[in-house]
């Protein structure tokens, strides 16, 4: 069964680049059936989806973060990883990585499986 | 852009009663490839969320038949037949055409 784990640093400063990087174990990340995502959600607010990469390395991001995000995959470490510049306290979030099952031959789907997910502090 | 919204946004619900939570969507969530793109999920106190209904209608893989699903175009709907304390949580519909969740819905018992 695939597990999920979400590692980075707990605390960012303003204006620097949080990093996050998401383990698969049980299973590989190089599975034609599905995507990885990133999902966030700030303290008490809701769910908010940040980005997916297919394990080819095809990425879409949501447009009002695109400007500042990057998700890579490293199909040799089973990992896929977020980079998020010039974070502010508005970044402070809960982040989570999922795995995304897509209708065959298009970007529409679903998150079936989460991580635990992972509370990054924008803060000096 | 397709804007998502949840009705009621927080709801109170005696055990062994009915519950119901709308989903609407600025836009059809219909695709051209005859799909719906429209999903629930829960996120219990604490925890990540988890995938409930899948194309509107489908339950997914254990989820409990008190749940279902219905609704077409623009709205939805998420029934719980008989609420349990282990459904306490907040519930968000998901369209994934322009992969958005809405505002979500607290469920208390």
């Amino acid at each position: 069964q695939l597990q999920l784990q979400e590692s980075g640093p707990g605390l960012v400063k303003p204006s620097e680049t949080l990093s996050l990087t998401c383990t698969a174990s049980g299973d590989s990340i190089s599975s034609s059936s599905y995507y990885w995502g990133c999902v966030r959600q700030p303290p008490g607010k809701g769910l908010e989806w940040i980005g997916n990469i297919y394990y080819r390395g095809n990425t879409y991001y949501n447009p009002s973060l695109k400007s500042r995000v990057t998700i890579s995959v490293d199909t040799s470490k089973n990992q896929f990883s977020l980079k998020l510049t010039s974070v502010t306290a508005a970044d402070t979030a809960v982040y989570y990585c999922a795995r995304y099952l897509a209708a065959a031959g298009t970007i529409y789907g679903y998150f079936d499986l989460w991580g635990r997910g992972t509370l990054v502090t924008v803060s000096s | 852009d397709i804007v998502m919204t949840q009705t009621p946004l927080s709801l109170s619900v005696t055990p062994g009663q009915p519950a119901s939570i709308s989903c609407k969507s600025s836009q059809s969530l219909l695709h051209s490839d005859g799909k719906t793109y429209l999903y629930w999920y829960l996120q219990k106190p604490g925890q990540s969320p988890q995938l409930l209904i899948y194309e509107v209608s489908n339950r997914f893989s254990g989820v409990s038949d008190r749940f279902s699903g219905s609704g077409s175009g623009t709205d939805f709907t998420l029934k719980i037949s008989r609420v349990e304390a282990e459904d306490v949580g907040v519930y968000y519909c998901m369209q994934s055409l322009q992969l958005d969740f809405g505002p979500g819905t607290k469920l208390e018992i």
